[in-house]
């Protein structure tokens, strides 16, 4: 039982590069997100998706695309990177309402020079 | 949007002593997590807590939802708790979203 799993750990790109940043889980959570992690600001939310076929944003949704094809896989794309995205990216899944108990991901720390 | 906002923002502690950590927010809220990021940057969740009380072990967890304030008490601590502590609120009524508060960063030291 993997948890929640995140490729790649560490990732460098330069300005205008395109990536995806994986988030897989085996727990059949439906919800899931996107965090940033910047020094100072705490998590703010990208994205989030509550089931297969449903994603809608957060409080920082501007140069993030989000999908939903499976119950297990959530992929965050940055369609042309910003040194302003520079940062440590968390994915976490959530058990259903009443017990909300939060699974994250190890995290992704991304360099955009 | 609602706002969270912790205190202290840095604490450090000797090994053994008892310390408390606050949480305020501005509007109702359903949903109230605490949360400890190790040194290691691994995020763990400690309570869900949008009212009550709550313990374990060391750790207990008091939020009074009228007055909009949650406290997290370590009690005993250890080197082991060092780390940066979070308060994540979801609005009551709001969409399902979680926002966090720039957290406390707890230093034990042995």
């Amino acid at each position: 039982n993997a948890g929640v799993t995140q490729t790649p750990k560490f990732q460098v790109l330069k300005t205008g590069q395109s990536m995806t940043l994986q988030c897989a889980q085996d727990m059949n959570h439906e919800y899931m997100s996107w965090y940033r992690q910047d020094p100072g600001m705490g998590l703010r939310l990208i994205h989030y998706s509550v089931g297969a076929g449903i994603t809608d944003q957060g409080e920082v949704p501007n140069g993030y695309n989000v999908s939903r094809s499976t119950t297990e896989d959530f992929p965050l794309r940055l369609l042309s990177a910003a040194p302003s995205q520079t940062s440590v990216y968390f994915c976490a899944t959530r058990t259903p309402s009443g017990l909300y108990e939060q699974y994250f991901g190890p995290g992704t720390r991304l360099t955009v020079t | 949007g609602i706002q969270v906002e912790q205190s202290p923002p840095d604490l450090i502690l000797q090994e053994g002593a008892n310390s408390t950590l606050r949480c305020n927010f501005s509007d109702s809220v359903n949903n109230l997590q605490w949360f400890h990021q190790n040194p290691w940057g691994q995020l763990i969740n400690l309570f869900y807590i949008p009212s009550g009380t709550k313990q374990n072990g060391r750790l207990s967890a008091t939020t009074v939802a009228t007055e909009r304030y949650s406290l997290l008490y370590i009690s005993s601590s250890q080197t082991t708790d060092s780390g940066v502590y979070f308060c994540a609120v979801e609005k009551k009524g709001g969409s399902e979203k979680l926002v966090f508060g720039k957290g406390t960063k707890l230093t034990v030291n042995p």
